[in-house]
């Protein structure tokens, strides 16, 4: 089983500065993918960035990068830069392996505010 | 772009009444996904669907079924709705493939009294 854990209900941070969500997960497998998934208050759930395990470089999306720690199963999410559309509830899930039935699960959520 | 199609974005229902929820996708995505979103909980999974007429149970299927008929169609019913079911419901949708996003709805806020 898979479980994913967001220890900080609520963070806020000034426009333009950098602000890191953090997120460790549990599993017992060598394949598996992580993702961060923002949800403004619009309401509909976007992905922001993907990270696979086996790739030890940690990806980045413009303003938004991650630190993936394999061995310490972290995957905190950088945003530099923040704008005020930022501001979103944040979740981490992980999913396993390539099986056609895979599913994601998540954590239980940042309440991201960016103050102007 | 994607297109993941909630037929209510607001639903109030009464307590024992059965509540059809409809899900659309236009991307002929295999997978299609309902979970429930309580604050504090995150998204928990009800059900999951990685095919026409084939369904899985997720983390909460009691008091939930579903059904598959058509490809881009997955509908959530509650058999007989409860107090403890209002929450938001949300629908999503992906390729098979564990490196592809879900690609998710709107969201539907259920409220039943």
């Amino acid at each position: 089983a898979q479980t994913v854990t967001q220890s900080q209900p609520e963070m806020s941070v000034q426009e333009a500065e950098t602000v890191t969500l953090s997120c460790t997960y549990d599993t017992s497998e060598n394949n598996y993918y992580l993702f961060w998934y923002k949800q403004p208050p619009s309401r509909q759930m976007i992905l922001v960035i993907r990270q696979e395990a086996y790739k030890q470089q940690n990806a980045t999306e413009n303003r938004f990068s991650v630190n993936f720690q394999k061995a310490a199963k972290s995957f905190s999410l950088k945003i530099s830069d923040s704008q005020l559309g930022d501001t979103a509830m944040y979740f981490c899930a992980s999913r396993l392996g390539e099986t056609s039935g895979s599913r994601l699960t998540f954590g239980e959520g940042t309440q991201l505010t960016v103050n102007p | 772009d994607v297109k993941v199609t909630q037929s209510s974005r607001y639903l109030v229902k009464r307590t024992g009444e059965k509540v059809f929820l409809e899900c659309v996708q236009d991307m002929d995505h295999e997978n299609m996904f309902w979970y429930r979103q309580d604050p504090g909980l995150g998204l928990r999974l009800i059900y999951f669907s990685y095919d026409v007429k084939m369904k899985e149970k997720g983390d909460i299927p009691e008091g939930y079924s579903v059904s598959r008929e058509k490809k881009e169609r997955f509908s959530l019913i509650l058999e007989s709705a409860s107090t403890n079911q209002t929450s938001m419901y949300l629908c999503a949708s992906s390729y098979h493939r564990a490196n592809q996003p879900q690609h998710f709805g709107d969201g539907t806020r259920l409220s039943i009294l």
